[in-house]
């Protein structure tokens, strides 16, 4: 079946540290896949996306390279600021099966000043 | 332009009561989702609807209804509230041919 798993949070990071935010999944067939954030209080926003192998998805100064070798989509940053603080989701969605996402757990990211 | 909403925002059940949680959408979207967020969980899908007129279980589909009530309404509904049913829910739309969801601002429920 398709899954998709996260490292485990919280992480906590200081300001303008570098983040990495650990993501693998199995699917059957070829995913589309995602990361979605969600502030405190808030619904989920799409962070960033990739559809194929090898593409890399980048949004405010976020990123991730779709790995098929590794079956892997690691978030990375740079350098975090304080209103990165949020709650992370890996997700997968695959062609033909209704458009659903599959999540991982997610990785609760916060940043001290 | 409002996007997805949802009412209630918030809301307390006695177990055994039952309500309806609405989802509205002005994006002109086919599909629409209801998912569920647990802690440690991520979010799990409930059921979905892929167009009017049509709807489909997901991973967690008992103790759940649904209607899509047109292109821009897709309610869920607890006929009898179970502790277990406590959880943040969501709801969410797809354009065809499009990949990424649109998520609504979630219903926190309670059930006691």
């Amino acid at each position: 079946g398709n899954s998709v798993t996260q490292m485990e949070g919280p992480v906590t990071l200081s300001e303008e540290a570098f983040l990495t935010i650990n993501c693998t999944y199995t699917a059957t067939g070829y995913p589309s896949l995602f990361w979605y954030v969600q502030y405190p209080g808030e619904g989920l926003q799409l962070l960033l996306k990739a559809t194929k192998a090898d593409d890399k998805g980048s949004n405010k100064g976020f990123e991730a390279t779709y790995r098929k070798e590794t079956t892997s989509f690691h978030l990375e940053k740079g350098s975090v600021q304080v209103s990165d603080s949020a709650v992370y989701f890996c997700a997968l969605s695959v062609y033909n099966q209704g458009g659903k996402l599959i999540f991982g757990q997610g990785t609760e990211l916060s940043v001290k000043p | 332009n409002a996007g997805v909403t949802q009412t209630p925002k918030f809301q307390v059940l006695k177990t055994g009561q039952s309500m309806t949680l609405q989802c509205a959408q002005d994006m002109n979207h086919n599909s629409m989702y209801w998912y569920r967020q647990d802690p440690g969980m991520g979010l799990r899908l409930i059921y979905y609807s892929a167009s009017e007129g049509t709807t489909d279980k997901g991973e967690v589909p008992n103790g759940y209804n649904v209607s899509r009530l047109n292109k821009r309404e897709f309610s869920l509904r607890l006929e009898s509230a179970a502790p277990s049913q406590t959880s943040v829910y969501f709801c969410a739309t797809r354009t065809s041919g499009r990949d990424e969801q649109f998520f609504g601002p979630g219903t926190r429920l309670t059930v006691l």
